[in-house]
């Protein structure tokens, strides 16, 4: 059971470029969510799923798109990276009853 | 969900029990307070939570107060590997966004 996997762990992109973030869930859970955590701050939240086929807008959802095709996998995209979104992307998901949320092990991007 | 206080940060002696206290003064009646912590670098993981009684699994106790205004997260013996960020959470099941606040840093001291 692996639990919340995000792909690639480490990533570098130059300003302008575009990637796709992987979130990958096995335990069936209804809501996913993206934060970015910059050094020494808490957990923003980016956007969020509550289900396959559905998106919504969380604090700082500027400059990211999400997917939600499959209920397994939840996708964040930046269509043109910028030096304010080098972070740490941290992929959660949860049940829809309000159980404890899962987290990934964070995906560090650099954008130079 | 409801806003939540927390210290900043605490200090405790390997050894000892640590007591993390949050405030949380305007949790509805369906919410849940959960905890969770992040080891440095790594992604948050699920301590304990509770709704009105208090709790205790093999990583922690969670008391909360009768008014459920504010909670306690107690560690029993506080091991250096202890040391990381603590979150204070409520949240309810009908609750959509997940959301943190700016949590404890609890270091642990040799």
């Amino acid at each position: 059971n692996a639990g919340v996997t995000q792909t690639p762990k480490f990533r570098v992109l130059k300003t302008g470029q575009s990637m796709t973030l992987l979130c990958a869930q096995d335990m069936n859970h209804e809501y996913m969510y993206w934060y970015r955590q910059d050094p020494g701050m808490g957990l923003r939240l980016i956007h969020y799923s509550v289900g396959e086929g559905t998106t919504a807008k969380g604090e700082v959802p500027d400059g990211y798109n999400v997917s939600r095709l499959k209920k397994q996998n939840f996708l964040l995209g930046l269509e043109s990276a910028a030096p304010s979104q080098t972070s740490v992307y941290f992929c959660a998901s949860r049940d829809w009853v309000g159980t404890e949320a899962f987290f990934g092990q964070g995906t560090r991007l650099t954008v130079v | 969900d409801a806003k939540t206080t927390q210290p900043t940060s605490m200090d405790c002696a390997e050894g000892r029990a640590a007591n993390l206290p949050c405030n949380h003064s305007t949790i509805s009646g369906n919410e849940y307070v959960y905890w969770y912590r992040q080891i440095h670098s790594q992604g948050p993981q699920y301590i304990i939570h509770g709704l009105k009684n208090n709790e205790t699994n093999e990583m922690a106790s969670l008391i909360i107060t009768e008014d459920r205004k504010s909670s306690t997260l107690i560690l029993p013996h506080a091991t250096l590997r202890d040391t990381a960020v603590y979150y204070c959470n409520p949240s309810s099941g009908s609750a959509r966004q997940l959301t943190f606040g700016s949590g404890t840093q609890l270091t642990v001291l040799p």
